[in-house]
């Protein structure tokens, strides 16, 4: 199993700044992920953090509207730049333990509301 | 196009009796589906999950059941709790692709005292 924490739990933003959002894991992990839940959506990943490397996207996500760092096995940082309203949403950090079978942990979740 | 469906978008059980939560797909790649429980404020919970070579998998109150031909999986939670209620979610991974879970809407369940 695994711990995690995330930093902010929930932020009210202006249009057009930026927020950084920081997951922490109790032990060192290869692969860790950030999620996106939309009001009234489910899940979506927007990538995949592995240490030492550049994140690896999916399909409609950008490394400069999201940005993120992964400077070792239990860190990761997100951003969310340059926020619209339609950036508001439970963003989720989240670590696969086996590798194998997709069996995910996830922190608490940073829910951010972009006026 | 949505590849894991859970058409009911809610469901209310009564304390004692059995929970049954539905997710169809239409991706035969898959090879592994999980469900996750999630109360609000906290992230997902993983709950258990099954193999697309198994046609049942059971954990204590949970059980899965995978029906390969008609593409649906359910889970049945017996007796249901009222610390059951929660939102589920159906999520599926495609074979040789570790890093990705395709994922329902979600259900949300109600076990009324």
């Amino acid at each position: 199993s695994a711990v995690i924490s995330q930093k902010p739990s929930r932020d009210i933003c202006q249009r057009g700044t930026s927020l950084t959002i920081q997951c922490q894991v109790d032990s060192q992990v290869t692969m860790m992920f950030w999620y996106r839940q939309q009001p009234g959506q489910s899940l979506t990943l927007i990538a995949t953090a592995n240490q030492g490397s550049e994140a690896t996207y999916e399909s409609g996500f950008v490394i400069d509207k999201f940005p993120i760092s992964r400077p070792n096995l239990t860190f990761s940082t997100l951003t969310v730049s340059n926020m619209s309203p339609e950036d508001s949403s439970i963003y989720l950090c989240s670590v696969d333990v086996t590798g194998i079978t997709g069996e995910l942990f996830f922190g608490e979740g940073s829910r951010l509301t972009v006026l | 196009d949505q590849q894991v469906k859970q058409n009911s978008p809610s469901l209310s059980v009564q304390e004692g009796r059995i929970s049954i939560l539905n997710c169809d797909y239409t991706n035969s790649m898959f090879d592994y589906f999980l469900w996750y429980k999630k109360y609000p404020a906290e992230g997902p919970t993983f709950l258990i999950s099954i193999s697309s070579i198994k046609d049942k998998n059971e954990d204590g109150r949970f059980t899965v059941f995978l029906n390969k031909s008609a593409k649906h999986l359910s889970l049945h939670i017996v007796p249901s709790q009222p610390g059951d209620s929660a939102v589920y979610f159906c999520a599926a991974k495609r074979a040789g692709n570790n890093r990705k879970l395709i994922w329902g809407l979600g259900t949300s369940l109600a076990v009324n005292p």
